[in-house]
């Protein structure tokens, strides 16, 4: 089956500290993956996405993820975090297929304390 | 701002209601998905039209339907509605380029609460 865990639900980071979310996936055909991130009743933004090539794909607000095949992981990672990035993040992953819809997992809430 | 449009932004309705929700995509994309965010479940894909024909099902109940239209909007209609299907409702919009598929980019999202 195809899924997307998240297996953290809430992570707490202070302000400066480096971030690590985790992403594990399930899926039977080539994925394309993407980070989003979701802020306090706004829709969801796109972080980043890996289509194919350097397995280590950078985003927008200074966020990175490393595709690991072997792992089915897609972590993302920032190496400073700021109290603005607080916000829920949402892993997903769709196929190469033209048009197939994202599956994504629960995501992750961020908070950042000072 | 995404490009994609969405509305009403909120709905307040009570059950056994129908109610209709509105997505315009970014101007040149062809697909149109709707999701369905829920506390309980998260993120949940319902359904995907492409140039106007349903592409993909996802876990749509029978009392929703969608259609979308020649200019590519979409309409996501919720009948005979209950309680427990308040939630943010998010239609989105990718480009499909031949034969690849690109990221999508959602809306504001409707929130919809049945009282």
């Amino acid at each position: 089956a195809q899924s997307v865990t998240q297996p953290d639900i809430h992570i707490t980071v202070s302000e400066g500290a480096s971030l690590e979310l985790r992403c594990n996936y399930s899926y039977g055909a080539t994925p394309y993956l993407f980070w989003y991130v979701q802020s306090p009743g706004q829709g969801l933004q796109l972080l980043l996405k890996y289509f194919s090539g350097d397995t280590l794909v950078q985003g927008i607000k200074g966020f990175e993820a490393e595709f690991k095949r072997s792992q089915s992981s897609f972590n993302l990672r920032k190496p400073s975090v700021h109290w603005s990035d607080a916000a829920e993040y949402f892993c997903a992953v769709g196929a190469w297929q033209a048009g197939t819809a994202l599956i994504f997992g629960k995501g992750t809430t961020l908070s950042v304390s000072s | 701002d995404s490009g994609v449009t969405q509305t009403p932004k909120h709905l307040i309705t009570a059950t056994g209601q129908r109610v209709t929700l509105r997505c315009s995509p970014r101007s040149g994309d062809l697909s149109v998905y709707w999701y369905q965010q829920s506390l309980d479940q998260g993120l949940q894909f319902l359904i995907q039209y492409y140039n106007g024909e349903e592409r993909a099902k996802g876990n749509i109940l029978e009392r929703f339907s969608a259609q979308q239209f020649p200019d590519l909007h979409s309409e996501l209609n919720l009948s005979s509605l209950e309680l427990g299907d308040s939630a943010l409702y998010f239609c989105a919009s990718s480009v499909v380029s031949g034969r690849a598929n690109t990221e999508a980019f959602f809306g504001q999202g409707t929130r919809l609460t049945v009282v």
